[in-house]
């Protein structure tokens, strides 16, 4: 099957850790997005990516870290710096990164319930 | 900056009505916009795409519609069915700089009763 996987899907922290979530895509997409959606807000984008070993920040990156070793994975890292980190994170792919003129829908995974106490 | 709004309220709607949604975004007219659905604890599954010189875009029971003049994108479901019942978020294409991004509306959460 092809698709997202997120992994896992609960992960409870205690303040000042750093936690990972994983995420990966065969879907052979080459961008790939991180979102943190917390209740009565529209999703939020943390990191994208394009290419392999290239990422851009996006409107909320401070405090999370990512990677882009492979094609197919796209690990989060929500940091000690990060001050509310308790949400629901979705990672996302697309064929390309989007941009006017063509639009490509975005496949997301089931999300990671990250819980910090 | 680039706003979307969608009615915040769940919207209760009998089986068999057509179900209703509002998109209604501020400043300038995106590209295109994107229709999802998101099931509680799952990620958002695409819907349907309608560019901004489409009035109109319809995939089985869903039809969506585009006014510029009026900033709004509806999104309609016929015939509805108790598993339409769902929260319906829609995305806009912003520009930002060289690369463009899709920004989200809160959603809707529609419930169809039997």
């Amino acid at each position: 099957d092809g698709g997202i996987t997120q992994s896992p899907k609960y992960l409870f922290r205690k303040e000042g850790q750093n936690v990972t979530l994983s995420c990966e895509q065969n879907l052979n997409h080459d961008a790939m997005y991180w979102y943190r959606q917390d209740p009565g807000q529209g999703l939020r984008l943390i990191y994208y990516s394009q290419i392999v070993n290239d990422f851009q920040k996006g409107d909320i990156a401070e405090g999370y870290s990512v990677s882009r070793e492979k094609k197919e994975s796209f690990p989060l890292t929500v940091t000690s710096a990060q001050k509310n980190p308790t949400a629901f994170y979705l990672c996302a792919s697309s064929i390309a990164l989007l941009y006017a003129g063509l639009a490509y829908e975005q496949y997301f995974g089931p999300g990671t319930r990250l819980t910090v106490t | 900056s680039q706003k979307i709004e969608q009615n915040s309220e769940a919207l209760n709607i009998q089986e068999g009505k057509t179900a209703t949604l509002t998109c209604n975004y501020t400043n300038y007219s995106p590209a295109y916009l994107q229709w999802y659905r998101q099931d509680p604890g799952r990620g958002p599954v695409f819907l349907l795409l309608i560019r901004e010189n489409e009035k109109e875009k319809r995939k089985e029971r869903l039809k969506v519609t585009f006014d510029t003049t009026l900033k709004q994108s509806l999104f309609h479901i016929t015939a509805s069915q108790p598993a339409d019942s769902a929260t319906y978020l829609c995305a806009l294409l912003r520009g930002l700089d060289s690369n463009y991004q899709l920004i989200w509306g809160a959603g809707t959460k529609l419930i169809i009763k039997p």
